[in-house]
């Protein structure tokens, strides 16, 4: 079956500093690949998607994400953190043979000032 | 552009109460339509998914059901809450065809006393 992996319940750092978001997957073919965002109280935002291509994802609001093949992984990545970009963090693999996705636990991020 | 609604925003029902949430998407048609619950402001749990007016395929047996009777309306009902229903229920949908990423609704938070 389909899975992922967020090994951090809660990331901290500093504004201005890098930020990355741990996922890992398992999958049985070609994985296609997700990040979504979550303020309080709100919906997911859909941030980025790996599908096929390059490996480095661009995505919404600065935020990037690196498909690893070979280690499994699919982190996400920012250059500089804001402190609006504290939220929680959900990983999401897409499910054999239909458009469901499987989620990871969520990642809390916390950029402090 | 897509949008995808959602109420009521807030509700809070006694136990042994009926529930209706409804969720509604505008700008496409026959989308895939989805309800998840989120406990504790973390891991998200799929209940049901629609991928036609009348076809709801459930993930998890429980106290809840849902329905589509029309091809942008989703529902989620109860007829009578436990206080284990309690929760903040989001609905999504994706597109049938092509992009495999799915979109969220603003959510509904659920309170049973």
């Amino acid at each position: 079956a389909q899975s992922v992996a967020q090994p951090e319940d809660q990331v901290n750092v500093a504004e201005g500093n890098p930020l990355t978001v741990k996922c890992t997957y398992s999958v049985s073919g070609n994985p296609y690949l997700f990040w979504y965002v979550q303020y309080p109280n709100r919906g997911l935002q859909f941030l980025l998607k790996y599908i096929t291509g390059d490996n480095l994802v661009k995505g919404s609001y600065g935020f990037e994400a690196e498909f690893n093949k070979s280690q499994t992984s699919f982190h996400l990545k920012k250059p500089s953190a804001l402190v609006s970009d504290s939220a929680l963090y959900f990983c999401a693999v897409r499910d054999k043979g239909f458009q469901k996705l499987v989620f990871g636990t969520g990642t809390r991020l916390l950029v402090s000032p | 552009s897509q949008t995808i609604h959602q109420w009521p925003a807030t509700l809070v029902q006694p136990v042994g109460s009926p529930l209706s949430l409804e969720c509604t998407v505008e700008g496409t048609s026959n989308p895939n339509l989805y309800w998840y619950r989120q406990a504790a402001g973390r891991g998200l749990q799929l209940l049901f998914y629609s991928v036609g007016i009348g076809q709801i395929s459930s993930e998890v047996p429980q106290n809840l059901s849902a329905s589509r009777p029309q091809d942008r309306q989703f529902i989620l009902s109860s007829k009578k809450l436990l206080l284990s229903d309690s929760g903040f229920y989001l609905c999504a949908w994706s597109t049938s065809k092509g992009r495999p990423e799915q979109f969220f609704g603003p959510g509904t938070r659920l309170t049973v006393l």
